[in-house]
């Protein structure tokens, strides 16, 4: 059974840079048949899909975002990471890693990690 | 941006009762759709791909049906472990998700 389980730092300031991981269990981040994406929420919203990254490195981000975002991924922790540069109140959201197929639906997620933007 | 919309934003069922969910896209999306089972402090769930696809070990009283812009999610007899929130999501473009549906008990 695939799991992924997001981690983060819960609370930060603005203008600070956030890094969360995402970890997977039961399959690997090496595998070329998956990408490995995230996905936030904010608070009573709905679900904004950020991008996603594939074993190679490769990259693709949501258009209407604007590039504060970067994603890496370790091979061999079986880890993947974003990285969100001068964060701001309006970040604050709930945070989810989730493995997408091709094409661009999502089969397992974690259970997400709040990251709160705050002073 | 393909904009998704789901309606109602709550629907209130009797368990045992029919609960028919539906999403709207802003332009075509063939059958690229699909829906999700989000319930508070777990990972969302996927029920559906491909408009009308069952997702390994989704129960049978999920259906999916639609294409192009109209798509409905139907739970033909709802259990208790089905109130929970859904959302649809198109792939015919990058992702973009509808703002969801929460079921809750009547």
């Amino acid at each position: 059974q695939v799991q992924l389980q997001e981690s983060g730092p819960g609370l930060v300031k603005p203008s600070q840079t956030l890094s969360l991981t995402c970890t997977v269990s039961g399959g690997s981040v090496s595998s070329g048949d998956y990408y490995w994406s995230w996905i936030r929420q904010h608070p009573g919203k709905g679900l904004e899909w950020i991008g996603y990254i594939y074993y190679s490195g490769s990259t693709y981000y949501n258009p209407s975002l604007k590039t504060r975002f970067t994603m890496s991924v370790d091979t061999s922790k079986n880890q993947f990471s974003l990285k969100l540069s001068s964060v701001t109140a309006a970040d604050t959201a709930v945070y989810f890693c989730a493995r997408m197929l091709s094409p661009y639906y999502f089969d397992y997620w974690g259970q997400g990690t709040l990251l709160t933007v705050s002073s | 941006e393909i904009v998704m919309t789901q309606s109602p934003a709550t629907l209130s069922v009797s368990p045992g009762e029919r609960a028919t969910l539906s999403c709207r896209a802003s332009q075509s999306v063939s059958s690229n759709l699909a829906w999700y089972q989000h319930k508070p402090g777990q990972a969302p769930r996927l029920l559906m791909n491909g408009a009308s696809t069952r997702a390994t070990g989704i129960p049978a009283r999920f259906s999916g049906s639609g294409s192009g812009t109209e798509f409905t999610l139907t739970i033909s007899s709802l259990q208790s472990e089905d109130f929970a929130v859904y959302y649809c999501q198109q792939y015919n473009d990058w992702p973009t998700f509808g703002q969801g549906t929460k079921v809750e008990i009547k």
